[in-house]
């Protein structure tokens, strides 16, 4: 069984353009969240997809979008980038859905850095 | 605004003695709470939680106490061991709601000295 793994594990963009983050997840999960911490911060939901549909959403706007695939990786798409987008963006799988049920299971992240 | 707070940033601890963590929450309808662990350029891990019903969870010598008429929870760590030196995220949700988001408190650099 392998482990939640993220790609790249540092980026660097300029206010303005797109990213795309990607994550693999633990062999026949098949949901992933979405969570972005700033620095000093804990993290926070942007969204769950599930069965490659979203499944709900954290307070982000939608130039934060996703993609789940049949393999179950995920991409997290980030449109016209902000300085304050700038964070560690952390993906977790699950089984299912529930939090309090399905436990998540976090990969190392992706640090992105806007200029 | 904040609905879960770690209040201390950080907390050193001899080894072999006890570290205990703390969190509160505002949100009356979370009902479910996680300790996460994070160690550096790694995800954080699950450790232990516990559920608005119980007011005590224990695995090994991690024990989470839950009191909720203050909206207050605890991870009590006994005995503490350098390799428990990380950062120790609380989380809570709402499990009739979106139960599917983990609402995070900031952490709490937990450093165990040899």
């Amino acid at each position: 069984e392998t482990g939640v793994t993220q790609s790249p594990t540092h980026l660097i963009k300029t206010r303005g353009q797109q990213v795309t983050l990607r994550c693999s997840s633990q062999s026949g999960h098949n949901t992933v969240s979405w969570y972005q911490q700033a620095l000093g911060q804990g993290p926070q939901f942007i969204f769950q997809y599930y069965r490659e549909e979203e499944n709900g959403r954290g307070n982000f706007p939608p130039r934060f979008s996703g993609l789940q695939f049949p393999n179950y990786s995920s991409e997290l798409n980030v449109n016209a980038l902000e300085l304050d987008d700038s964070a560690l963006y952390l993906c977790a799988s699950s089984w299912g859905t529930s939090a309090s049920t399905d436990t998540q299971y976090f990969g190392p992240g992706t640090r992105l850095t806007v200029l | 605004d904040q609905q879960v707070k770690q209040n201390s940033p950080s907390l050193s601890v001899q080894e072999g003695r006890i570290s205990i963590l703390n969190c509160d929450y505002t949100n009356s309808m979370f009902d479910y709470f996680l300790w996460y662990k994070k160690y550096p350029a790694e995800g954080p891990t699950f450790l232990i939680s516990i559920s608005s019903i119980k007011d005590k969870n224990e695995d090994g010598r991690f024990t989470v106490f839950l009191n909720k008429s203050a909206k207050h929870l605890s991870l009590h760590i006994v005995p503490s061991q350098p390799g428990d030196s990380a950062v120790y995220f609380c989380a809570a949700l709402n499990s009739g709601g979106s139960n599917y988001k983990l609402t995070f408190g900031k952490g709490t650099l937990l450093t165990v000295n040899p």
